[in-house]
């Protein structure tokens, strides 16, 4: 059974940093594009970031470009989103997903970054 | 970005109806959209992927159909579990983008 679970959420200033984690399992890793899509509270789906399988490719919403990191570690089957310089737009649900040609086939269940003073 | 517009915004219907959801892009797209299911406080769920593929699991009263620039979403006889927000989203392009979601409620 595919499972993605997010992790690192919480409350942070505005300017500050959040690491987010994303453990997969039930599908090998490796072979997957991931994203991170995000959800602001009330508010629709964001796409947010995405990763090619060996983290040679990295693409971002021009909103979060210079900002947000997406990396991962195969070995531990893990995804990750470094956010910085964060603001209070930055507000949302963040969800990993397993890519399947650009559209999320399996969703974790979020966690929620809160960024205010 | 591809613009991904829905209608309507919200739609009330009844369990048995059969109901329809809209999609336009800003520009072409091919078949390369997708439509999710997302209950409240919950993950979305595909659907729907290539326009008209039924993801595994899926029941057979969903559909999808379209092409270029025009889709749509239908659910023939609704049942109680399928009153959620619809959304749809194009993969032709990047950034990949999201319509703004169609709230399917009971009448």
């Amino acid at each position: 059974e595919v499972q993605l679970v997010e992790s690192g959420g919480g409350l942070v200033q505005p300017g500050g940093s959040l690491r987010l984690s994303c453990a997969a399992s039930g599908f090998t890793f490796s072979s997957y594009w991931m994203s991170w899509v995000r959800q602001a509270p009330g508010k629709g789906l964001e796409w947010v970031a995405n990763i090619k399988q060996d983290g040679s490719e990295k693409y971002y919403v021009d909103s979060v470009k210079g900002r947000f990191t997406i990396s991962r570690d195969n070995a531990k089957n893990s995804l990750y989103l470094q956010m910085n310089s964060l603001r209070a737009e930055d507000t949302a649900v963040y969800y990993c997903a397993r890519n399947d040609h650009d559209y999320g086939d399996y969703w974790g269940q979020g966690t929620l970054v809160t960024v205010s003073s | 970005a591809i613009r991904m517009t829905q209608s309507p915004s919200s739609l009330s219907a009844s369990t048995g109806d059969r109901v329809t959801i809209t999609c336009r892009a800003s520009q072409g797209i091919s078949s390369y959209l997708a439509w999710y299911q997302q209950k409240p406080g919950k993950a979305p769920k595909l659907l729907i992927y290539a326009a008209s593929t039924l993801q595994s699991g899926v029941p057979s009263r969903f559909s999808g159909s379209g092409s270029g620039t025009d889709f749509t979403l239908t659910i023939s006889c609704l049942q109680s579990e399928d009153f959620a927000t619809y959304y749809c989203q194009q993969y032709y392009s990047y950034p990949p983008t999201f319509g703004q979601g169609t709230k399917l409620e009971i009448k």
